[in-house]
């Protein structure tokens, strides 16, 4: 049982279109996350959610547009795509109390 | 704010060899830090966590990391090095609770034959 899944696993699109990017979690936590890996590996925080709430909102641009349906549930949707949004896309999970994330196997987008 | 320093962006050892990864922490209060590890085209694997309970904290995988509030480091260690270790290793800091992850900018270990 994987416990935190994301869909696709690959994402090659040509810019200006529009992409969505599906998370879950199966491990019954109530904080989600989008992390981004840029071409130099560095991890950074996009967006977190609690409870369905939006809780951190990064200096990120408003092309971007977290959804959580449900506490098990992150999307991502990306407006508009740039060349500069090619990266490694991951999502983690993990409850309140622990502080401890649990990440899923990413999401690579290349926009052509 | 919080920060995390990775000394050394490529680390090579030998088979057998010890492996020392380093890692500085800023924070402003007690911190919560975490070793991840990534594997070529995978997402990141949990190696092991400081939570302010046992200082010399052991993980997955034969490694541990000792907490040094003095130094403010959490160097991740291995006594000995298998060529299934070379990966990509993070080092990262939050304030626990839903606080996001800070990381480090990590370090690649290759490991020789």
């Amino acid at each position: 049982d994987t416990a935190v899944s994301q869909t696709p696993k690959y994402l090659v699109t040509q810019m200006g279109n529009d992409k969505s990017i599906k998370c879950e979690q199966n491990l019954g936590h109530d904080t989600m996350y989008w992390y981004k890996q840029d071409s130099k590996k560095f991890l950074k925080i996009m967006f977190s959610y609690n409870n369905k709430e939006l809780i951190i909102n990064e200096t990120v641009p408003n092309r971007f547009s977290p959804k959580s349906p449900d506490k098990a549930h992150l999307n991502l949707h990306i407006n508009s795509l740039e060349l500069g949004d090619s990266a490694v896309y991951f999502c983690a999970s993990s409850t309140q109390d622990s502080g401890t994330q649990y990440f899923g196997p990413g999401t690579r987008l290349l926009v052509l | 704010a919080q920060s995390v320093t990775q000394l050394g962006s490529h680390v090579s050892v030998s088979e057998g060899a010890l492996v020392l990864l380093r890692c500085n922490y800023s924070s402003s209060v007690p911190p919560y830090l975490f070793w991840y590890v990534q594997y070529p085209n995978q997402g990141l694997q949990l190696l092991l966590k400081y939570t302010s309970a046992a200082t010399l904290v052991k993980g997955i995988n034969g490694f541990e990391a000792e907490f040094k509030k003095s130094e403010t480091s959490f160097h991740l260690t291995k006594p000995s090095a298998h060529m299934s270790d070379a990966a990509e290793y993070f080092c990262a800091v939050t304030e626990g609770g839903n606080t996001p992850l800070v990381f480090g900018k990590g370090t690649r270990l290759s490991v020789i034959a």
